[in-house]
């Protein structure tokens, strides 16, 4: 199975800051048809994840250009500009590339 | 409006079965491939199984293998979960989530039913 390693596992921010998530994984998520399939997810407290970011960088519709994602093979960044209220939560990467499909063990984003 | 609804969840005692459904509306359900995804409390999220559109292609977690199966009825636009010789380890709150056409991430989750697996 491909393990999907989040760090840091916590973070703290101020309104109006910037953080860096970062995710990998044990092997490449370059699919075979050349696609690479690195998704990022939001759950904010008491409800389902949202999606963030498909595709390594691509935003999904409505998320806001704060948000963007970058990376190759096996190394993925989620970054986050200008942090509001509404950012916190625990963000989650996963990967579609191999079956069984896996999420990153989660980051908990907090107000410093 | 995508929706997608779940139920059929509760508490259950270890080794018995429960099955659950995850009602879908405003997308054309029959076209696209769905999954379940399940949370332990306080936990991350795991992959638990996907079923393609026309159920041909079936995948599970190994966690889960030979004791759920997932299954679909598009002419009831209702994805399901059967579920038997549960386990505590299989307590959590179950989502269903569709990726896009031929795409492999969630655009759109359910709100989850909760299954506690308890004496």
């Amino acid at each position: 199975d491909v393990v999907m390693t989040q760090t840091p596992v916590s973070l703290s921010v101020s309104l109006g800051g910037q953080v860096s998530i970062s995710c990998r994984s044990s092997q490449s998520l370059v699919h075979n048809n050349g696609n690479t399939y690195l998704s990022w997810y939001l759950q904010k407290p008491g409800q389902s994840p949202q999606l963030l970011i498909y595709k390594v960088s691509n935003r999904f519709s409505g998320i806001s250009d704060r948000f963007s994602g970058s990376g190759s093979g096996t190394d993925f960044t989620l970054k986050i500009s200008r942090v509001e209220p509404d950012d916190l939560g625990v963000y989650y990467c996963g990967q579609g590339t191999q079956y069984p499909w896996t999420f990153g063990g989660g980051t908990k984003l907090e107000l410093k | 409006e995508v929706q997608l609804v779940e139920s059929g969840g509760g508490l259950v005692q270890p080794g018995r079965s429960l099955k659950l459904s995850c009602v879908a509306s405003g997308f054309t359900f029959s076209n696209y491939g769905m999954n379940w995804i399940r949370q332990a409390p306080g936990k991350g999220l795991e992959w638990v199984a996907y079923i393609s559109s026309g159920s041909s292609y079936i995948y599970y977690a190994e966690t889960v293998k030979g004791r759920f199966t997932i299954s679909r009825d598009n002419a009831k636009n209702t994805l399901y979960l059967q579920m038997t010789s549960l386990r505590s380890e299989d307590t959590a709150l179950y989502y269903c989530a569709r990726p896009p056409n031929w795409e492999r991430y969630f655009d759109y989750w359910g709100q989850g039913v909760m299954v506690t697996v308890s004496s």
